[in-house]
Parts: C-alpha cells; structure tokens; sequence
C-alpha cells in the first residue's frame, strides 16, 4: 500500500518567518494530495491541496508545491502568525482511500 | 450547511463493554470513512462505506470491529469487547464521491478511553 513519510516531525518558528513541510509518498499512481491542519481535540481541516496535473497552487499565506518525478510535495506557510500553531498532515490519494504522514507539529513562537 | 457531525464527542468504556460510535455524514455526501488516530500519530484508514454497502474494509481488524451505513440514519462503528488497545480517537470524513475532486471532509471526533 501507500506509504507516506513527513518530515520534520516538529518544527519551530519566529513568528513573519517561513514554515516548509515535506512529504514523499511511494505510490506513482497517486493523484492528490491534500494537506489537513489539526488543533488540539478538534478534527483534521483540508487548508490546501493540490493534484497531480499542477505543480504548484497558492492560497493566501499558504502554498503546496508537488514534484511527481520524485514523488514529494510541501507545504508552505509564510508570515506565520500564532494561530498557524497546530498539527499539519499530509496525505496521498489512491485506490479510494487517502493515506496519511505522521504529522508535523508546527510551533509559531510570538 | 452543517459540517461532518459524530457523538458522541468522549467516550469511556470498561474493558469487554461495547462502543458504538455514530458519524452522520454532510448533506449530499453518500460516501463515509472511518479512521482511527492514537497519540502522536497519523490516520489510519479502516473502512470506506457507501450507503448500505462496505466498499473496502481493509484497515479495520477483522474481530470486533464492524461498521454499516444503513439506508436511513447515521453511519455506526462497533467495537466489541473493547480492550485497552482500542483507546484512540475515531474520525469519521464524507465525501460526494470517490473521484479525485471530492474532497473528504472529517468531523470533530470520538475520543474512546477504555479502563
């Protein structure tokens, strides 16, 4: 099956600085990849995503990136501010079923 | 619109109880997953349920663990005889479909605590 890696696992961040999370995924066939924002006790929130047609989508204050060849995408957040806190997942679309990365926990230090 | 809805929100349960935990999913969507989360780590997929029908039930385990959309009424997920193990918070998404344009939109969660 999909095996989706995210990393760095913790990352820490001055807030106006820059956030990169990168993800790799294994399986050539995937298609989309959505990235979802988790706070604590709550439930995951899609805040981007992007499929495999595009290399590149913006949104606000925050960007996906994909490279099919080598089979990783990232998220990135910029002018961070305290409320971009939270638990950022990645995931792989394939076969009817998303597969998901670890999670990165982002830390906006005011 | 409301949003993906599950209950309850907490859930405790003694060893050998059983849980059951509800997922009504956002008006239009006929499509249900379930996954579960334990600390610190990512989402696993257990079932993929369209009404009446489990389409893919490949990361649910195969004793003590069911799920059903019936016709009418919420999405259910059993677990039988719960354990220690089965401590974990349950996310229930829905989506309009399965083709790479339908989003799945997850709901707020059931955090089980077994004792």
């Amino acid at each position: 099956g999909e095996n989706v890696e995210q990393h760095p696992s913790t990352l820490s961040v001055q807030e106006g600085d820059s956030a990169v999370i990168k993800c790799t995924y294994s399986d050539s066939a995937s298609n989309y990849f959505p990235w979802y924002k988790q706070e604590l006790g709550k439930g995951p929130q899609l805040i981007i995503d992007i499929r495999s047609n595009v290399g590149e989508k913006k949104d606000q204050r925050i960007a996906v990136t994909l490279n099919k060849t080598a089979k990783h995408f990232s998220l990135h957040i910029t002018e961070t501010q305290p409320e971009d806190s939270a638990v950022y997942f990645c995931a792989s679309y394939g076969n009817n079923r998303l597969a998901f990365g670890k999670g990165n926990q982002v830390v906006v230090i005011p | 619109n409301a949003g993906v809805m599950q209950n309850p929100r907490h859930l405790v349960r003694r060893r050998g109880q059983e849980a059951r935990l509800r997922c009504s999913p956002m008006k239009g969507h006929s499509h249900v997953y379930w996954y579960r989360q334990l600390p610190e780590e990512g989402l696993k997929f257990m079932v993929y349920l369209q009404k009446e029908n489990i389409i893919d039930e490949s990361g649910m385990p195969k004793e003590r663990f069911s799920a059903e959309f019936p016709k009418e009424g919420p999405s259910i997920l059993r677990i039988q005889q719960v354990v220690r193990g089965d401590s974990a918070a349950y996310f229930c998404a829905s989506s309009q479909g399965t083709s790479v344009t339908d989003t799945q939109y997850f709901g707020p969660g059931t955090r089980l605590t077994v004792l």
